[in-house]
């Protein structure tokens, strides 16, 4: 069965720290993907970053980046010189053949000023 | 292109009413997937549909219904409310079918059940 663990509830950090949330996964499947999405106060969710499970490059995107181990199934997710819109909440997510996508429980992200 | 829309924003009703929830999907996309969020249970998958049939189910009680219509739109049913139906209802959809694809995702629906 597929699970993600986000360890980490709630982390609060001050402006222009790097701050690494950490995302677990677990799944019997050789074909899956991953995926990191933002939710800010409005509720809305955003896309991040998608990956397959046969792509282990890691990625980086400005000030984010992501270091996916399959060795660890970890998949984690790291944001550089943080800034105040940062603040959200952050959900890894694993969807496999069935399509379904099973979210983790989140991390709350506070950067403070 | 406009994102995904979903109405009503905000819902309030009593146990045992029903309730139609509604969701509009990016232009093109044919696949829309709707999800409950609790403070409790956090995000869980309810059930896909892709060119109107339904692909996916969660582990929902069948109260929980749903369709989809042939320009996509898609539609969300909550029969027999109970308290802990209260919730933000997410929908999303994608190119061409769900979970392998990036979904994008409306503002959801805030349920209240009183």
């Amino acid at each position: 069965a597929q699970k993600v663990t986000q360890a980490q509830t709630e982390i609060s950090v001050v402006e222009k720290e790097d701050v690494t949330l950490d995302c677990v996964y677990e799944t019997r499947d050789t074909t899956y993907y991953l995926f990191w999405y933002k939710q800010p106060p409005s509720g809305e969710l955003v896309f991040l970053i998608r990956r397959n499970s046969f792509d282990e490059q890691n990625e980086i995107s400005g000030r984010y980046s992501w270091n996916f181990q399959k060795s660890t199934s970890s998949f984690n997710f790291t944001i550089t010189a943080s800034q105040v819109v940062d603040s959200a909440v952050y959900f890894c997510a694993l969807s496999e053949a069935s399509n379904d996508m099973r979210f983790g429980a989140g991390t709350r992200l506070t950067v403070k000023p | 292109k406009a994102g995904v829309t979903q109405t009503p924003r905000y819902l309030i009703k009593t146990r045992g009413q029903q309730v139609t929830l509604s969701c509009s999907p990016i232009s093109g996309h044919r696949s829309v997937s709707w999800y409950q969020q609790t403070p409790g249970q956090g995000l869980q998958f309810l059930f896909e549909y892709f060119s109107e049939t339904q692909r996916n189910k969660g582990n929902f009680p069948g109260r929980f219904s749903g369709r989809q219509f042939s320009n996509s739109r898609s539609e969300m049913n909550v029969s027999t409310l109970e308290l802990g139906d209260s919730a933000l209802y997410l929908c999303a959809s994608s190119y061409p079918s769900g979970g392998r694809n990036e979904q994008f995702f409306g503002p959801g629906t805030r349920l209240t059940v009183l």
